[in-house]
């Protein structure tokens, strides 16, 4: 089976810059997450979708982040404009239902670097 | 609000030592605890999980009980190897809030 897929797997841009990333979940997942991990921290959840309604986006910055998941599949996190203290690993995760006991499948993650 | 506190690493240890790692939770209510493991190179990847108190998680010789009297679920190994360096995270759910609450890591790097 296979797992959740990301890319790019690295991106560096500068401040001020736009920046894109896709998720593909495992094929018949309905939720979807993600998640936001800065060095040195655990990960924090950015955005949940379930198909493709938004169930939580309560602390996804939305005057600078937005996310999209078209058809219930494939997702896009979109960051514009850039800030330094955006650097850091954006992990996108699946599963099959959403329930708070649903194992949670994580792909590799784009780390992305801010100048 | 909720939150979870692990051990702060990095810690190492040789082959065959017992491993634990120590995670404790604030929350109101009863969550759902996990661990998840981050080996190099690779992404995060459940290990074990408990849904109700007393509950024991186990997996790849690594178990966790839920105690809802110290509010922990502490990670335990009783002989670790070389493969088993990894970062390891302590996590929370709950039922409705279904997001995963993590903590913020421990490096563990076995020696041979």
């Amino acid at each position: 089976e296979a797992g959740v897929a990301q890319s790019p797997r690295y991106k560096i841009i500068e401040k001020r810059q736009s920046v894109a990333f896709w998720c593909n979940p495992i094929s018949g997942h309905a939720t979807l997450y993600w998640y936001q991990q800065i060095l040195g921290q655990g990960p924090k959840l950015l955005i949940q979708f379930q198909n493709n309604g938004v169930v939580d986006d309560s602390q996804l910055p939305k005057d600078r982040f937005s996310a999209e998941r078209l058809k219930g599949v494939d997702s896009t996190l979109k960051i514009q404009p850039a800030k330094l203290e955006d650097s850091a690993v954006y992990l996108c995760a699946s599963s099959l239902e959403g329930t708070s006991t649903d194992t949670q499948y994580f792909g590799p993650g784009t780390r992305l670097t801010v100048l | 609000g909720d939150s979870v506190t692990q051990m702060e690493g990095p810690v190492t240890l040789s082959e065959e030592a017992f491993l634990t790692i120590n995670c404790t939770y604030t929350a109101t209510g009863y969550p759902s605890l996990f661990w998840y493991v981050q080996y190099p190179g690779e992404g995060l990847q459940l290990l074990l999980k408990a849904t109700k108190a007393d509950d024991k998680g186990s997996n790849k010789g690594f178990e966790a009980t839920y105690r809802k009297e110290t509010t922990s679920f502490h990670l335990e190994k009783g002989s670790v190897q070389v493969s088993d360096s990894a970062v390891y995270f302590c996590a929370l759910s709950f039922p409705n809030d279904y997001k995963l609450s993590f903590g913020a890591g421990t490096t563990v790097t076995v020696r041979a």
